[in-house]
């Protein structure tokens, strides 16, 4: 079974940049696969970010934004806010419209 | 404003069948979308589990598709999950959601034990 992968961690400073990745087990990423992203923090639901890529969710600041990096989906955060620290999950979707998510990444914000 | 409400019991025995339901306010579901449930493992990840199309097609987690069932009662406009023969790596928070090309509107969540 296709395993997505992320990073299970990443520390950004204040103000600062920080790419977070999505790729597969096997093979790469593409805009095929509808790559979104989400944000969850302890004890909410997730809240949709990105879909389709590179398309913000209504109300989602600027300052995030999503794209394909080499073989991976990537969701980029400019000028990290302390607020930023979250868990973020991406999600592609399979053939016949298997969802699978990321392990997730736990941001850190310091 | 499109709302999704999930519910059912926060304890099941093992090997029962586990049985939640999402009621949706604000859309009706038998006009479009996607329905689908993810769970969320306490201190895991988020897992797919299956989701409906508004006609009725299902799509199921290959891991889970022999004991998951997803159904809609669109007089009720609602749709339910029930998880078989379920154990205690079942225990988790589900949230119900609405998808097209994500899961854009999600349900709070709620927790479900499975326990003795």
């Amino acid at each position: 079974q296709t395993v997505v992968t992320q990073e299970p961690s990443f520390s950004v400073s204040p103000g600062g940049t920080v790419t977070l990745t999505c790729g597969l087990s096997s093979g790469s990423v593409s805009t095929s696969y509808y790559p979104s992203w989400y944000q969850q923090t302890p004890g909410q639901a997730p809240r949709t970010l990105i879909y389709s890529t590179n398309t913000r969710s209504s109300g989602v600041p600027d300052r995030f934004s999503g794209s394909i990096l080499g073989n991976k989906a990537a969701l980029t955060i400019t000028g990290a806010q302390a607020d930023d620290e979250s868990d973020y999950y991406c999600m592609l979707y399979m053939d016949s419209r298997i969802s699978v998510f990321g392990g997730g990444t736990k941001l850190t914000v310091l | 404003q499109v709302q999704l409400q999930e519910s059912g019991p926060g304890l099941v025995k093992p090997s029962e069948t586990l049985s939640l339901t999402c009621a949706v306010s604000g859309y009706s579901i038998s006009s479009g979308y996607y329905w689908g449930w993810i769970r969320q493992p306490p201190g895991k990840g988020l897992e797919w589990i299956g989701s409906m199309y508004y006609s009725g097609t299902t799509y199921y987690n290959p891991s889970l598709k022999s004991r998951v069932t997803i159904s809609v009662d669109t007089s009720k406009n609602q749709f339910s999950l029930k998880l078989s023969s379920v154990t205690a790596a079942d225990t988790a928070v589900y949230y119900c959601a609405r998808s097209l090309d994500a899961f854009h509107i999600w349900g709070q969540g709620t927790m479900v034990t499975v326990s003795s």
